[in-house]
């Protein structure tokens, strides 16, 4: 069974920092770029970066860019988003995804998400 | 910046009804790259619909998407107690590369 479990949500106070961890079972993880998407309470979704198999290559949303930072471990078949400066906007339930194939980006499979609450 | 623009906001139809949902975007979107999920309370979105037209494994052939260029469709032919949801649309490809609507909230009349 394809599965996409995140970890290490929680509160944080504005300024903060957290890591969130994606493991992948299932599937070949090295074979599929990954992204993380995230939900606000209440609202839509927002993508919020993703990064291509081999870990080179690693978009950001504006809203994101210069304070998160993606990256994988294909050994530990493992997504990770290291999330500095947080802030009250941050606050939102975040969700990995499975890309669908190297030429369709939808996102096949997600994750149940973990919470990330900023505030004082 | 593509902006995805869904309507309407919500929708209230009767189980047995034809739901048309909308995504406009605000310029050309390739049909490879739009694609329709749906989000129940609690869950993760679930993946409809991709490159405008194609079935994800799974899913009911009652829902159907259409269109191209900047009009984008997701029909679904007879609704079922269970397709009350919300619905998002997604394009891939343009700057920022990923961007959703702001979701269709399907609710039983």
């Amino acid at each position: 069974e394809v599965q996409l479990v995140e970890s290490g949500g929680g509160l944080v106070q504005p300024g903060g920092s957290l890591r969130l961890s994606c493991v992948a079972s299932g599937f070949t993880f090295s074979s599929y770029a990954m992204s993380w998407v995230r939900q606000a309470p209440g609202k839509g979704l927002e993508w919020v970066s993703g990064v291509n198999s081999g870990g080179s290559v690693t978009p950001y949303a504006d809203s994101v860019k210069g304070r998160f930072t993606i990256s994988r471990d294909n050994s530990r078949n493992t997504l990770y988003l290291q999330m500095n400066r947080l802030t009250a906007d941050d606050t939102a339930l975040y969700y990995c995804a499975k890309k669908f194939s190297a030429t369709t980006g939808a996102f096949e499979v997600w994750g149940q998400g973990t919470m990330v609450t900023v505030s004082s | 910046e593509i902006v995805l623009t869904q309507s309407p906001g919500t929708l209230s139809l009767s189980p047995g009804e034809r739901a048309t949902l909308s995504c406009r975007a605000s310029q050309s979107v390739s049909s490879s790259s739009l694609a329709w999920y749906q989000q129940k309370p609690g869950q993760a979105p679930r993946l409809l619909i991709y490159g405008a037209s194609s079935r994800a494994t799974g899913i009911p052939d009652r829902f159907s998407g259409s269109g191209s260029g900047t009009d984008f469709t997701l029909t679904i032919s007879r609704l079922e107690p269970e397709d009350f949801a919300v619905y998002y649309c997604q394009q891939y490809g343009s700057s920022p590369l990923y961007t959703f609507g702001q979701g269709t909230k399907l609710e039983i009349k």
